[in-house]
């Protein structure tokens, strides 16, 4: 199985709302990441997690909160976004060892577009 | 981290081989040179890495220049779905490895 699952598929919000978007892989990678893709934009990296802790924030505001609740999992919180928020949102994930990010492929998943109306 | 620069794009006929060129002047020793392609509507895709060997897979074949200064990506036969965008991502792996995308070239394949 080397497939990076996000869900949900499409997310609309309001600005005073929150939520979640999941990602789950099975394949026994400890570093997994969150990347925001605007429209005809490269993918920004947001967040990185190895061994299930927070390793790279790219200064992200905190109406993002990201959470790795175990090995396979990761969520990113969302609350009182923005409009211009509205984006693809990408889960990643690739192999650790001893601490290190392997010189391996990152897996992506499919996204999960998020309008914020 | 190391800078790219590609051309912005690049347009092929289907079935003729494509050379993607990336340089990367100030890469580092320990920088290997990874390529992902953005195919529409899809998640990133990683396409191939090496370090000073070229190197070959099922979907393409990297050219690293002896210097390490540039690279080329080779696709031998290119389909219509091999348009996308071309990202060359020099990485360094390690605790604080990040795999961070630059413009890229987008690739059109003529049928």
């Amino acid at each position: 199985d080397t497939e990076v699952t996000q869900t949900p598929k499409h997310l609309v919000m309001g600005m005073t709302n929150k939520k979640s978007l999941k990602c789950e892989q099975h394949m026994g990678h400890r570093a997994m990441y969150w990347y925001k893709q605007k429209a005809k934009k490269p993918p920004e990296l947001m967040f990185v997690y190895s061994y299930e802790k927070l390793s790279i924030n790219e200064s992200v505001p905190s109406r993002f909160s990201p959470e790795c609740p175990n090995s396979s999992l990761l969520n990113l919180h969302l609350h009182a976004l923005q409009p211009e928020d509205s984006a693809l949102y990408l889960c990643a994930s690739s192999q650790v060892k001893a601490g290190r990010v392997l010189n391996t492929e990152a897996f992506f998943g499919q996204g999960t577009r998020l309008t914020v109306v | 981290d190391a800078k790219t620069t590609q051309p912005i794009s690049m347009e092929s006929n289907e079935e003729e081989p494509v050379h993607l060129p990336c340089n990367h002047s100030t890469i580092s020793g320990t920088d290997y040179i990874h390529w992902y392609r953005l195919l529409p509507s899809q998640g990133p895709e990683y396409v191939i890495h090496g370090l000073t060997s070229n190197v070959n897979n099922r979907m393409a074949s990297l050219a690293i220049a002896e210097d390490r200064k540039s690279s080329t990506l080779i696709l031998h036969r290119a389909t219509l779905r091999d348009a996308a965008v071309y990202y060359c991502i020099p990485l360094k792996p390690g605790a604080n490895s990040k795999l961070t995308f630059g413009k890229g070239i987008t690739l059109s394949v003529r049928p």
